[in-house]
């Protein structure tokens, strides 16, 4: 297995644009976790989905945000608009039922709002 | 609310040496405990999960220990190499399973 994957890796964008941040989870999981990681709050939990389900969204910031699991395989974050403090790095994790968890995180996506 | 600390945020030692990483948690109702290793400009590895009927759990020459009665964990690393150098990240899962609050990690670097 390839592993979780991400696109893009990086991400330069201007203030106000929109911004869709995409994961690939592993084959197989059913939970898919996005985080986001910044230098002065560390790693945060943005949202989770269980079998595509948003289960909890208390971490994301706000209506600028949002996230969408339309099938197994597939999962966006969007910004609109996007504002300079949301530069950060954008981690997609995800596990199995079984062992719930046991995350696998992707190589996160790097974004920069100018 | 729970809080994760990791103390020191970095840490340079010689390698060869036998070395101690420290995490401390507020609220001992934890569902498991586990040790992330993250590399600059990566993602994040599982290192060890220790659940929390457990006190310890070994992989290699890494060990982490769990204490919930005084909400802390230790990992501990032997004959540390420069190849060890990276993030630390020490994470708990509250007793609602699937949520996870990271420490915001130590940054351990091994000097050849």
């Amino acid at each position: 297995d390839a592993g979780v994957i991400q696109s893009p890796r990086h991400e330069v964008t201007e203030m106000g644009q929109e911004v869709t941040l995409r994961c690939k989870p592993i084959s197989g999981h059913d939970y898919l976790f996005w985080y986001r990681q910044t230098m002065m709050r560390g790693l945060e939990l943005l949202i989770y989905f269980n079998n595509n389900v948003p289960i909890d969204d208390s971490g994301m910031p706000e209506d600028r945000f949002s996230a969408k699991m339309p099938n197994a395989s597939f999962s966006t974050l969007k910004i609109q608009p996007s504002e300079p403090r949301d530069s950060a790095v954008y981690f997609c994790a995800s596990s199995f039922y079984g062992e719930p968890n046991e995350q696998f995180f992707g190589p996160g996506t790097r974004l920069t709002v100018l | 609310k729970q809080e994760v600390t990791q103390i020191p945020a970095a840490l340079s030692v010689p390698e060869g040496e036998n070395l101690v990483l420290n995490c401390s948690f507020t609220d001992s109702a934890i569902y498991n405990l586990q040790w992330f290793r993250q590399d600059p400009g990566k993602g994040l590895t599982s290192l060890l999960l220790i659940q929390s009927s457990q006190r310890e759990q070994t992989s290699g020459r890494l060990n982490a220990s769990l204490d919930k009665s005084s909400g802390r964990s230790t990992l501990y690393i032997a004959a540390s190499q420069p190849g060890d150098s990276a993030t630390y990240l020490c994470a708990v899962t509250t007793s609602s399973a699937s949520k996870i609050i990271f420490g915001s990690g130590t940054r351990l670097s091994i000097r050849p």
